[in-house]
C-alpha cells in the first residue's frame, strides 16, 4: 500500500496568513493526488484534485502543488472559515489511501 | 442537488452483522463508481471499498475483504455495505461517496464527491 505522510500534524496561523501543508507519499504516485477539508462534525469536501485542480465553487485562495511523491497544498489568505482539518489522498493505486490530516486553526 | 445520505449504523455486538445503505439523489447513479471510507472520530480517514456502475467490480481494503461485501441498487439509487464477524476496530463512522471522477463516460481519476454524513457504527459488548 501507498502510505502518505503529511506536515506539519496542525498549525495556527493568523487571518490573512499564507498557510503551507506538505504531503509525500511512500512512492511515485504521478499527479494523481486530491485535498478535502473537513470541518468539524462534517464530512470532507473537495477542494483540490489531480494535484492542482481546483475544484468547482472552491476559493482561489486555495491551491495545490507537487508531483511524483511530493505536494504541497496553500491557502494564500486564511479566512476564519477555513478552520478545519485538511487531508490528501492518492489514487495512483488501490487502497486508495489517505494522508493523517493537518488541523488548522486561528 | 447531488445527495448521499447513509443509514443503518448502530450498536453491535462482536462477531455481529450489519447493513448500511446509501441511498443518492440529484445525478444519475448508474454511471459513478461508488466508495465506503471510514473515519474513527478524531482521527484519520480510511478508504473501505468500491464498487463498479454496474455493480461487477467490487475491491476492498484488507482488513475488511471477506467480511464486508459491497453492492447496489441502480433501481433503487441505493448503495449498500453488507458488514459480517464486525469486530472492535471496525467501530468507526461510515461515509459513502462518489467517484466524481470516474463515470461510464470517462474516468480520469479518482477523486470523492460529494459525501454523505456518515452513519455511525460502534462494536462492543
Amino acid at each position: 500500500d501507498i502510505q502518505m505522510t503529511q506536515s506539519p500534524t496542525s498549525l495556527s496561523a493568523s487571518v490573512g496568513d499564507r498557510v503551507t501543508i506538505t504531503c509525500q507519499a511512500s512512492q511515485d504516485i504521478n499527479n494523481y493526488l486530491n485535498w478535502y477539508q473537513q470541518k468539524p462534525g462534517k464530512a470532507p469536501k473537495l477542494l483540490i484534485y489531480d494535484a492542482s485542480t481546483l475544484e468547482t465553487g472552491v476559493p482561489g485562495r486555495f491551491s495545490g502543488s507537487g508531483s511524483g511523491a511530493d505536494f504541497t497544498f496553500t491557502i494564500s489568505s486564511l479566512q476564519p472559515e477555513d478552520i478545519a482539518t485538511y487531508f490528501c489522498q492518492q489514487f495512483q493505486s488501490l487502497p486508495f489511501t489517505f494522508g493523517p490530516g493537518t488541523k488548522v486553526d486561528i | 442537488e447531488v445527495r448521499l445520505v447513509e443509514s443503518g449504523g448502530g450498536l453491535v455486538q462482536p462477531g455481529g452483522s450489519l447493513r448500511l445503505s446509501c441511498a443518492a439523489s440529484g445525478f444519475t447513479f448508474s454511471r459513478y463508481w461508488m466508495h465506503w471510507v471510514r473515519q474513527v472520530p478524531g482521527k484519520g480517514l480510511v478508504w473501505v471499498s468500491r464498487i463498479s456502475p454496474d455493480g461487477s467490480s467490487t475491491f476492498y481494503a484488507d482488513s475488511v475483504r471477506g467480511r464486508f461485501t459491497v453492492s447496489r441498487d441502480s433501481a433503487e439509487n441505493t448503495l449498500f455495505l453488507q458488514m459480517n464477524s464486525l469486530q472492535a476496530e471496525d467501530t468507526a463512522l461510515y461515509f459513502c461517496t462518489r467517484d466524481k471522477g470516474c463515470s461510464t463516460s470517462t474516468c480520469q481519476g479518482n477523486w470523492f464527491d460529494p459525501w454523505g454524513q456518515g452513519t455511525q457504527v460502534t462494536v462492543s459488548s
